[in-house]
C-alpha cells in the first residue's frame, strides 16, 4: 500500500501558484519524498525529490515539514500544461523492494484560463 | 535520463491470447520495471527484471500469467498470457538510468482484449 496520503483533486488558475499537499507520517529516516506527474495518454514524468531539505529546480519546489510527516509541492506559475495527475511516493534511500516506486491514487490538477 | 521505445504503443486482442510487449531502452541499466495502469486507476508495480536473473513478482502476479525476459542490459518484454477482458489496461515499463535520481517511464501499451 502507498505510505502517502493526498487529496484526490485541486483546482488553480493559470499563472498562479499550484501548492499540492501530502501527508507521510509514517515515513521512516532512510526514505526520499518523490513527486511525479502524469499528463493524460502519457507516462509519469519524474519532478523532483527531497530527504529533509527543501528542494528547487527548474520545474517545481518541494517544501518538506521539518518532521519530515508532510510535503508540499510547489508550480510556482501553474499554464494549462501542468494540468496532470500529480503523485506523492516514499520510496527506501538504499534500493531492494523498499527502493521500488508504489503509486497512490495521486492528485488531480486541473490548471484553469 | 534515458530514452524508452515501447512497442505496440496499442493492440487489440482476442480473449484466450497472448501479447508480448518489448521495452528497448536507449543506455544499460540494471534494473527495468513493469506497470499496469487500469482504466481511471494508479499504476500498479508488476514485477521488476534484472539481466541474468528471474524477475521478482509483486503480490498479486504471477510468472505464468506475466513471464517476464530479461536478455540484456538495454531490453526486456512483458507476456499478457491467456487475456481476458479484465487485462485490459495500459502496461509501462520503467527504469533508474545510471546516476539519475528519476524513474523514466514508457510511454505504455494500451491493451484491450475484447
Amino acid at each position: 500500500d502507498a505510505k502517502t496520503t493526498q487529496p484526490p483533486s485541486m483546482d488553480c488558475a493559470e499563472g498562479r501558484a499550484a501548492n499540492l499537499p501530502c501527508n507521510h507520517s509514517t515515513i521512516s529516516g532512510n526514505e526520499y519524498v518523490y513527486w511525479y506527474r502524469q499528463i493524460h495518454s502519457q507516462g509519469p514524468q519524474y519532478i523532483i525529490h527531497g530527504l529533509k531539505n527543501n528542494e528547487t529546480n527548474e520545474m517545481a519546489s518541494l517544501i518538506i515539514t521539518e518532521d519530515r510527516k508532510s510535503s508540499t509541492l510547489i508550480l510556482p506559475h501553474a499554464t494549462l500544461r501542468d494540468t496532470a495527475v500529480y503523485y506523492c511516493i516514499v520510496r527506501g534511500r538504499y534500493g531492494g523492494s523498499q527502493g521500488n516506486l508504489i503509486f497512490g491514487k495521486g492528485t488531480k490538477l486541473s490548471v484553469k484560463p | 535520463s534515458a530514452v524508452i521505445s515501447q512497442k505496440p504503443s496499442r493492440d487489440i486482442c482476442q480473449r484466450g491470447t497472448s501479447l508480448t510487449i518489448q521495452c528497448q531502452v536507449d543506455s544499460q541499466v540494471t534494473m527495468m520495471f513493469w506497470y499496469r495502469q487500469q482504466p481511471g486507476q494508479s499504476l500498479t508495480l508488476i514485477a521488476t527484471a534484472n539481466q541474468g536473473s528471474e524477475a521478482t513478482y509483486e503480490s498479486g502476479f504471477v510468472i505464468d500469467k506475466f513471464p517476464i525476459s530479461r536478455p540484456n542490459l538495454t531490453f526486456s518484454t512483458l507476456t499478457v498470457s491467456n487475456m481476458s477482458p479484465e487485462d485490459s489496461s495500459i502496461y509501462l515499463c520503467s527504469v533508474q538510468p545510471t546516476g539519475y535520481y528519476g524513474y523514466t517511464f514508457g510511454s505504455g501499451t494500451r491493451l484491450t482484449v475484447v
